[in-house]
């Protein structure tokens, strides 16, 4: 199984700063065919389920703020929102799609200093 | 609009069996693969199961293999997830999800959860 490991583990980040969030994969995600990376990051806020923010390392879902950005390649990925606000305080995940066995980084969970 | 409809959690003893359904609405339920993916308390995100749209390919985490088995209705757009066996580490909300692309494709929709007690 491809083992996904997020840092930090939790961050506080005062409002209006940059918070940045690490994936790293235990093997690649790129599917070389398409060089594209089979990866996404969702957001999570008690009692919810998860949401979608980004797909394949870098794609935007409709909708979600320009503040959150995806970047990486291969086996590092990063997730990063530009300046924080009240309402971004959850848990992130990042996720591999490259096998149908899908496997998720542990969580980082995000709040405000 | 798309909406995924899990049931059939609750509290059960260990060793016993339970099983989930998820029924899913607004989209071509016959064309795209499904998933389950729970989440104990307090913890983070696990996949279970998935299964392709037509129902001919299964997975299962090696956590569940032997115990858990997904399966799927097309005429009733409505997924399955029977789970036999369980254990106190089972114990969580269990979501069905829809990827975007077959299996290999990002999670776009989620349901709200089922909750599974396993507790003597």
């Amino acid at each position: 199984d491809i083992v996904m490991t997020q840092s930090p583990d939790s961050l506080a980040v005062s409002l209006g700063e940059r918070a940045t969030i690490n994936c790293k994969s235990s093997q690649s995600v790129l599917y070389s065919s398409n060089n594209k990376n089979y990866l996404a990051w969702y957001q999570q806020k008690p009692g919810q389920p998860p949401k979608l923010l980004i797909s394949w390392a870098s794609t935007r879902k409709s909708g979600v703020p320009d503040r959150f950005s995806g970047s990486g390649s291969g086996t590092d990925f990063t997730l990063t929102i530009s300046s924080l606000q009240a309402e971004d305080v959850a848990v992130y995940y990042c996720q591999q799609y490259y096998t149908p066995t899908w496997t998720f980084g542990q969580g980082t969970k995000v709040e405000i200093k | 609009e798309v909406q995924l409809l899990e049931s059939g959690g609750g509290l059960v003893q260990p060793g016993g069996s339970l099983r989930l359904s998820c029924a899913a609405s607004g989209f071509t339920f016959d064309s795209s693969a499904m998933s389950w993916v729970r989440q104990a308390p307090g913890k983070g995100l696990q996949w279970v199961s998935a299964i392709s749209d037509g129902g001919g390919s299964t997975y299962h985490a090696d956590s569940v293999k032997g115990r858990f088995t997904i399966s799927r209705d097309n005429s009733k757009s409505t997924l399955y997830l029977q789970m036999n066996s369980l254990r106190d580490e089972d114990t969580a909300v269990y979501y069905c999800a829809k990827p975007s692309w077959a299996l290999l494709g990002p999670v776009d929709y989620w349901g709200q959860g089922t909750l599974v007690t396993v507790s003597s």
